[in-house]
């Protein structure tokens, strides 16, 4: 079945500066390649999603990048800000039209 | 427009009791996820449904749990006799329509379960 690797599992930057996350998958079939957010106590909440049609996808500080042929996607936040700080899962679409969710990254932003 | 509600928000139960948790989607949504969450890892799909059906339970334990999307109400997830295991963010989501491609899932606050 899929399997969605997600990296790193914890990371910290200087506001201001980029994060990055990166996600693999196994599942050839998948063609949905959702992001979400999710604050302490709070479900999570999707930030971006990009099919698999196209390779790269923008919304304002945030964009995501998928290379079909190597199974990779990653999430980039440019010019962090405190209220970046968050779990962020990636997540993909099995051939079932199930949705398999990465185990997570904690991003810190630091002052 | 309200977005995916959930009740109650926490609940407390002790062993052997049940649990029941609700869901109601987005209007207009008729697919109904649920999703299990332990502290620091990801989700795990439990059950997918659609009004008065159950698509896929693959992901829910085959004794105690059982989930419902009634024709009219919310969709009810419940575990019998509950075991201090049971205790997780249990989270709903819901799309518009599933398919290739199509299924932006919306997720609600979530239910906190702590079997005491």
């Amino acid at each position: 079945g899929e399997n969605v690797e997600q990296h790193p599992s914890t990371l910290s930057v200087q506001e201001g500066d980029s994060a990055v996350i990166k996600c693999t998958y196994s599942d050839s079939a998948s063609n949905y390649f959702p992001w979400y957010k999710q604050e302490l106590g709070k479900g999570p909440q999707l930030i971006i999603d990009i099919r698999s049609n196209v390779g790269e996808k923008k919304d304002q500080r945030i964009a995501v990048t998928l290379n079909k042929t190597a199974k990779h996607f990653s999430l980039h936040i440019t010019e962090t800000q405190p209220e970046d700080s968050a779990v962020y899962f990636c997540a993909a679409t099995n051939r079932d039209d199930k949705i398999i969710f990465g185990k997570g990254t904690r991003l810190h932003i630091l002052p | 427009n309200a977005g995916v509600m959930q009740n109650p928000r926490h609940l407390v139960r002790r062993r052997g009791q049940e649990a029941r948790l609700r869901c109601s989607p987005v209007k207009g949504h008729s697919h109904v996820y649920w999703y299990r969450q332990l502290p620091e890892e990801g989700l795990k799909f439990m059950v997918y449904l659609q009004k008065e059906n159950i698509i896929d339970e693959s992901g829910m334990p085959k004794e105690r749990f059982s989930a419902e999307f009634p024709k009219e109400g919310p969709s009810i997830l419940r575990i019998q006799q509950v075991v201090r295991g049971d205790s997780a963010a249990y989270f709903c989501a819901s799309s518009p329509q599933r398919g290739p491609g199509t299924d932006t899932q919306y997720f609600g606050p979530g239910t906190r379960l702590t079997v005491l």
